[in-house]
């Protein structure tokens, strides 16, 4: 399968923790982008990092790629009750004109108050 | 600005039905528009893209059919639909192939 595969599956944490989640795919890709997702909502793109980038900032967002191991990471610093919500990977392969994106199953995070 | 619209938010239809599912896209021209379903749980499955009217690609044989009449309109349809169609649907768009997708606001068909 194309797609990625984020771990952990779920993760709860306090608010002002930071949460990291973890991304893995197999092809080699032109881009990867971090997706969220509340509950029964539609997704909204939160960033795209291009195969020769290694890391990318917004706001209190860091994402790391690492093209040799074919993996990623979404890094929500200070984290707020907010942040609760499904977060997803899509990776975009290399060479394809086509535009699919390939979604992974999604972490599932939890914030507390 | 762009907006993508999507209905209905809910759908309860019993098997063997017909189905038809609307998304619109407002404020671009030629977008690349998708269809993608979501079992609960699960991540999302792309079942149609298409690059251009008329010009519609499957990525998985199923149910489902897709169409695109107008630029801005993508359709999602089946003659009949069966259980295993149950699921939370989600059209989205892009300037162009391989960029960021903008999703609509999901439909959730429940088959019964």
């Amino acid at each position: 399968s194309q797609q990625g595969e984020e771990d952990p599956q779920a993760l709860s944490i306090q608010e002002g923790e930071n949460a990291t989640m973890n991304c893995s795919y197999k092809t080699s890709i032109n881009n990867l982008q971090w997706y969220r997702q509340n509950s029964g909502r539609g997704l909204v793109h939160l960033i795209l990092i291009r195969s020769n980038e290694r890391e990318k900032h917004s706001g209190r967002l860091r994402v790391t790629l690492d093209t040799s191991k074919k993996s990623s990471s979404l890094l929500i610093t200070a984290s707020r009750a907010a942040d609760t919500a499904s977060y997803f990977c899509a990776t975009a392969d290399r060479g394809s004109t086509l535009g699919r994106l390939y979604f992974g199953r999604g972490t599932q995070l939890t914030v507390w108050p | 600005s762009q907006t993508i619209h999507q209905w209905p938010a809910t759908l309860v239809q019993p098997v063997g039905s017909p189905l038809s599912l609307e998304c619109t896209v407002e404020g671009t021209s030629n977008p690349n528009l998708y269809w993608y379903r979501q079992a609960a749980g699960r991540g999302l499955q792309l079942l149609f893209y298409s690059v251009g009217i008329g010009q519609i690609s499957s990525e998985v044989p199923q149910n489902l059919s897709a169409s695109r009449p107008q630029d801005w309109q993508f359709i999602l349809s089946s003659k009949k639909l069966l259980l295993s169609d149950s699921g939370f649907y989600l059209c989205a768009w892009s300037h162009s192939p391989n960029e960021k997708l903008f999703f609509g606001s999901g439909t959730q068909l429940s088959v019964l």
